[in-house]
């Protein structure tokens, strides 16, 4: 079965760290790019950012509110968020997906809360 | 304000078909292929169309999409309860360098 799950939410506070995880499964996770999309409560979704696959160096792209903040990696199975200097604004839904020239699949989310 | 611009809501009864619009530019949707998402509330999104036109296995065929220009669109025919939900339309953006996702339209089956 093709899946993406997702952990490591939680609560933390302003200016804490967190990092997330997506474990793939069910597909060759190494020929995709991977995307990091996250939904605030009440409001649309709203991509993070993304990892190129080995033949494409590994390249992240970010939007530019997290640029500097945030950080895409992979291994061989998983892709990682690594959360720094998190803002309340940065409490969301976090989603692990698949960019196969677009999203195509997607994990069934995280909770990031940001609060002191 | 999302780069890519969908309207809030949209309503139809049972039966009926809808239309959802995206509207884009000649950075986005003018240049890279159109997605629509689906999403339940609670739930995370679903796949509906990928390539501007394209449907996933298992995605009926009441579902259908097209672009032209810098604009797109979702139809959904024979309306049912169940199509009520949030539908986002997504595209790359070349000059934000990254992935936007319209602002997202509530579907209200009346």
């Amino acid at each position: 079965e093709v899946q993406l799950v997702e952990s490591g939410g939680g609560l933390v506070q302003p200016g804490g760290s967190l990092r997330l995880s997506c474990a793939a499964s069910g597909f060759s996770f190494t020929d995709y790019y991977m995307d990091w999309v996250r939904q605030a409560p009440g409001k649309g979704l709203e991509w993070v950012g993304r990892i190129k696959n080995k033949a494409h160096r590994y390249t992240t792209d970010y939007v530019a509110s997290v640029r500097g903040r945030f950080t895409i990696s992979r291994d061989d199975s998983s892709l990682f968020l690594q959360m720094n200097s998190l803002k309340t604004e940065d409490t969301a839904v976090y989603y692990c997906t698949r960019d196969n020239w677009g999203i195509d699949m997607w994990g069934q989310g995280t909770t990031v809360i940001v609060s002191s | 304000q999302s780069v890519v611009i969908q309207p809030p809501s949209a309503s139809g009864t049972p039966g009926q078909r809808v239309t959802i619009s995206c509207s884009g530019s000649t950075s986005n949707i003018g240049i890279d292929h159109v997605y629509w998402y689906q999403q339940v509330p609670g739930m995370a999104p679903k796949l509906l169309i990928h390539r501007n036109n394209q449907r996933p296995l298992g995605v009926p065929d009441r579902f259908s999409a097209s672009k032209s220009g810098t604009s797109a669109s979702l139809a959904i025919s024979g309306l049912r309860s169940e199509d009520e939900a949030d539908y986002y339309c997504a595209v790359w953006d070349d000059s934000l360098n990254g992935r936007v996702f319209g602002g997202g339209t509530k579907l209200t089956v009346l």
